[in-house]
């Protein structure tokens, strides 16, 4: 069975810093392109970050500068490096993978069950 | 960025009725068009992917059509699990974007 478990949220301070974590399973990792997505409580999505295969990263310019994707595809694992935290970045995570061979025209399946975030003094 | 607008923001419907949503695009995206369902407090769901491919083991009630800045999602005969809120999300480039979703719940 394909599963993503989430990890690593918790509540933190303005200024901040996080890491999330993904673990993946029951595919092979290394040969997919992986994404965070996140929701403000009651709200929309928003896609957060990207990570090719070869490594290569993507955010839009909301968080660009402030959080980092990484993966090791040796522990099947993704990760969300986040710093500089505000109170607008409070929020479930969802890790998701994308399709293969998607060529950054991706649907994301399946998704992990997501972790809370919350930034707040 | 390309923004994503659904409309209706909310449905109300009775098990069976034929639901419609749409949702626009604010530049040509081709058939890159993903619909998900999302139930409280649950992860979303793909429903439909490329505007129009049904992902395996979602019911054949549920389709997807449309292409370039305007598409569609159908369920065509609602049942009790379908209550959830449907996401519309462009896949043509970076930054992907959402729309703002529409709700679907019981009349």
């Amino acid at each position: 069975e394909v599963q993503l478990v989430e990890s690593g949220g918790g509540l933190v301070q303005p200024g901040g810093s996080l890491r999330l974590s993904c673990a993946a399973s029951g595919f092979t990792f290394s040969r997919y392109d992986m994404h965070w997505v996140r929701q403000v409580t009651g709200k929309g999505l928003e896609w957060v970050a990207a990570i090719g295969t070869g490594g290569d990263t993507y955010y839009p310019d909301s968080v660009k500068g402030r959080f980092t994707i990484s993966r090791d595809n040796a522990k099947n694992s993704l990760y969300l490096q986040m710093n500089s935290l505000r109170a607008g970045d409070t929020a479930v995570y969802y890790c998701a993978r994308d399709r293969l061979t998607s060529d950054w025209h991706p649907w994301f399946d399946p998704w992990g069950q997501g972790t809370l975030v919350t930034v707040s003094s | 960025d390309i923004q994503m607008t659904q409309s209706p923001s909310s449905v109300s419907a009775s098990v069976g009725d034929r639901v419609t949503i749409t949702c626009r695009a604010s530049q040509g995206i081709s058939s890159y068009l993903d619909w998900y369902q999302q139930k409280p407090g649950k992860a979303p769901k793909l429903l439909i992917y490329a505007a129009s491919s049904l992902q395996s083991g979602v019911p054949l009630r549920f389709s997807g059509s449309g292409s370039g800045t305007d598409f569609t999602l159908t369920i065509s005969s609602l049942q009790p699990e379908d209550f959830a809120t449907y996401y519309c999300q462009q896949a043509n480039s970076f930054p992907f974007t959402f729309g703002p979703g529409t709700k679907v719940d019981i009349k």
